[in-house]
C-alpha cells in the first residue's frame, strides 16, 4: 500500500535556486496539504487544497507555489531557495474537509537543506 | 494568537504509565487531535476528541475538557517503541489545524 510519496527524500540545494518536492497520493483523497516541520516548532501549514483544480494559502506561505492539476498529486515549488527554507517538509492527504476533516496521512518527509 | 502547549520532554519507564498535557488557546475549537511520531517519520494519526470526557483505545487514552482548554494523552504498559514524539493539534474556527511543538516522550528500561 503505497498511501502518499514523497520525492525526494533528501536534497541539499544552494540558495537562489529552484526547487519542486512532489508528492503523489494514491487514496484518491480530495484534500491535500504541504506543511514544514522545524525543531521547537509545531507543524506550520504552507499551502493546502480541498478538491482538485484549488489551492489556498496557509500559515507560511511565502516564497513557495502550489498547483493541483489533478486529485493525486500536489507538487510543491520553491522558486529561488533561501537558507530560511532548510527544514523538512511532510505532504499530507485526507478524505474529507472542513469541520469533517478526520486523519490526516503524511508522506514520509523531504529534508531539505539550502546552502 | 492561538497557542498549544506541551511539555517539551518526558521520561518514564517501561511497564508503567505517563500522562502528556496538552493546553490550547484557540479561535474557537473544532476537534483535538493527537499524533504520533517516531524521529525520522511521518506523523501518524492517534486520536480525536470533540466532545469532553475520555476516548480509550487500547493502550492509549485521550481525554479533552473544552471549559478548561486542556487535553492529555495517557499512555498505558510503556513499551519501548513508544519512544516518540507526540502532537497534539486542535481544529480551530477556520477548520485549520494549530499543532503544538510536540512532547518527546523517552522510555527506559
Amino acid at each position: 500500500t503505497a498511501g502518499i510519496t514523497q520525492a525526494p527524500t533528501s536534497q541539499i540545494l544552494a540558495a537562489g535556486r529552484s526547487m519542486t518536492l512532489r508528492c503523489t497520493q494514491d487514496m484518491r483523497h480530495n484534500a491535500m496539504y504541504w506543511y514544514r516541520q522545524d525543531l521547537g516548532l509545531g507543524l506550520r501549514l504552507i499551502h493546502y487544497s480541498n478538491t482538485a483544480g484549488t489551492t489556498g494559502k496557509g500559515e507560511v506561505p511565502d516564497g513557495y507555489s502550489v498547483s493541483r492539476a489533478n486529485t493525486d498529486d500536489f507538487p510543491l515549488t520553491l522558486a529561488s531557495a533561501v537558507p530560511s527554507q532548510t527544514s523538512v517538509y511532510f505532504c499530507a492527504s485526507s478524505d474529507r474537509t472542513g469541520k469533517d476533516t478526520g486523519e490526516l496521512f503524511f508522506g514520509e518527509g523531504s529534508r531539505l537543506t539550502v546552502l | 494568537g492561538q497557542n498549544i502547549d506541551q511539555p517539551t520532554e518526558m521520561t518514564a519507564t517501561e511497564g508503567a504509565i505517563v500522562q502528556i498535557n496538552c493546553t490550547y488557546q484557540t479561535s474557537g475549537f473544532n476537534g483535538l487531535f493527537w499524533y504520533q511520531q517516531h524521529a525520522g517519520e511521518a506523523p501518524t494519526f492517534l486520536s480525536y476528541n470533540v466532545l469532553d470526557g475520555l476516548e480509550e483505545k487500547g493502550r492509549f487514552s485521550s481525554f479533552l475538557s473544552r471549559s478548561k482548554g486542556y487535553s492529555y494523552l495517557l499512555l498505558k504498559e510503556l513499551q519501548m517503541k513508544d519512544s516518540a514524539s507526540y502532537l497534539c493539534a486542535v481544529m480551530d474556527s477556520n477548520y485549520q489545524l494549530i499543532w503544538g511543538a510536540g512532547t518527546k516522550l523517552i522510555i527506559k528500561p
